[in-house]
């Protein structure tokens, strides 16, 4: 199963572009990369996915590189309400839709 | 679209009691539904999953007779902790997806989780 790695941690100012970043340089060609959140103490919700083109929808973009070994989820203007764990996740290939949590990225959004 | 609900959203029981969580797909049916759970300041583990009658899949090392599961009909599955210890508190959440995801970008949907106390 292709691993990811994120940031601990990041902070970001009301109104900014947040950036997140993630590494998942043992993707296959087949595996998708998705992107979660977790509010604390709510269930996961989904924000985006893609295989290799650049993807975007009312609440995020996803950037995947070329070489689609890393991408980047794009939160245009935070609030304070995008404050939650953010997970990049690289489906488990071969299984039933399984996703393998990581310990994803916390993220502060600050006034 | 694509609501996810649990119930009840908080149980607090007593040791050696059985507790039962429901997890249904609202407006969709999900031939496939997950259960994960989480520790505090921990992420979210698989525990197992659930296709529409038949058996469930568990994870390795998660106890099948501990923890059962059934997925009865398309728009529902639940999960029972049997005999419940307090090292069984945790935070379980469910997830449900439209299709089988076999290599296809398809997508889960969660449910809100359903904090559990055993004293």
């Amino acid at each position: 199963d292709a691993k990811t790695t994120q940031p601990t941690s990041m902070d970001c100012a009301e109104g900014r572009a947040a950036n997140l970043p993630c590494n998942h340089s043992t993707i296959s060609g087949n595996e998708y990369v998705y992107w979660y959140r977790q509010i604390h103490s709510q269930g996961p919700q989904y924000i985006i996915h893609g295989l290799k083109n650049n993807e975007t929808n009312e609440m995020a973009s996803l950037i995947i590189t070329e070489d689609r070994k890393s991408s980047t989820l794009i939160l245009p203007h935070a609030t304070l309400r995008d404050t939650a764990v953010y997970y990049c996740i690289v489906r488990v290939k071969g299984s039933w839709g399984k996703l393998q949590f990581g310990a994803g990225t916390q993220v502060v959004v600050t006034p | 679209g694509a609501v996810v609900s649990q119930h009840p959203s908080r149980v607090i029981c007593k040791s050696g009691t059985s507790v039962k969580i429901e997890c249904r797909s609202l407006d969709f049916q999900a031939t496939t539904m997950f259960w994960y759970r989480q520790f505090p300041k921990k992420s979210l583990m698989l525990m197992a999953t659930s296709n529409e009658g038949s058996k469930a899949t568990y994870e390795q090392g998660v106890e099948k007779d501990k923890f059962l599961i059934n997925h009865a009909s398309l728009t529902l599955s639940t999960l029972t902790v049997t005999s419940a210890h307090p090292e069984d508190s945790s935070f379980y959440i469910c997830s449900a997806t439209p299709g089988l995801g076999v290599g296809v970008g398809d997508t889960q949907y969660f449910g809100p989780g359903t904090r559990l106390t055993v004293l």
